[in-house]
């Protein structure tokens, strides 16, 4: 099956400060979706990226399937944007069959 | 708002018994509904497909009879836990995937999560 990596596992950050945190995936994928799962556990969706690249306020995120990675871009990064990132490919059905073990972030003031 | 509601976000029960999670679809229609199983500092790992009027499609390794699911509306379903035993306390999270129904507008991104239960068996 597909195999997902996410980069950095961790990732420590001053307020303020801009990261890039990254998915690389092992087959060519129908979908993608970055999520934000926060310190009790809810995870919210941030992007639906196929392709290209999408922005939403202070994240953005780059999908380029035909080298399967995407990338989610955070700036001026704020402590409430600490958390699990996870990236999950999903296939025609809409599926997530499977997730990256997702990036932790933690932003101090 | 939310899209998809969980119910309970917490619970304690003893080993042997049996928990039942719910998992509703919000305003929409939610024909095919996901179960994920979480451990602390892990990812999510899906156990089952849960399809409205038929049975459930569970993942290798995933008990279909002590996992029971049933989906029999267009709104609902639910993950039963039965005889529940320490090695079951973890994190269930469901997701679904949104049909708008007629007038209420619709969704980008097709996969919406519930907020989660955190099973402890103790």
């Amino acid at each position: 099956g597909i195999q997902v990596e996410q980069s950095p596992p961790d990732l420590i950050l001053q307020e303020g400060a801009n990261s890039t945190l990254r998915c690389n995936f092992s087959d060519s994928v129908n979908n993608l979706q970055w999520f934000h799962q926060n310190p009790w556990g809810q995870l919210i969706n941030l992007f639906y990226i196929p392709s290209g690249t999408k922005q939403n306020g202070r994240l953005s995120a780059t999908t380029v399937a035909t080298e399967r990675y995407s990338l989610l871009y955070i700036s001026s990064s704020q402590t409430t944007d600490s958390g699990v990132y996870f990236c999950a490919p999903l296939n025609q059905a809409g599926t997530a069959l499977i997730f990256g073990k997702g990036t932790t972030l933690s932003v101090s003031s | 708002g939310a899209v998809v509601s969980q119910h309970p976000s917490r619970v304690i029960c003893k080993s042997g018994t049996s928990v039942k999670i719910e998992c509703r679809s919000l305003d929409f229609q939610a024909t095919t509904m996901f179960w994920y199983r979480q451990f602390p500092k892990q990812s999510l790992m899906l156990m089952a497909t849960s399809n409205e009027g038929s049975k459930a499609t569970y993942e290798q390794g995933v008990e279909k009879d002590k996992f029971l699911i049933n989906h029999a509306s267009l709104t609902l379903s639910t993950l039963t836990v039965t005889s529940a035993h320490p090695e079951d306390s973890s994190f269930y999270i469901c997701s679904a995937i949104i049909v708008p129904m007629l007038g209420h507008g619709s969704y980008n991104s097709p996969l919406h999560f519930g907020n989660g239960t955190r099973l402890t068996v103790t």
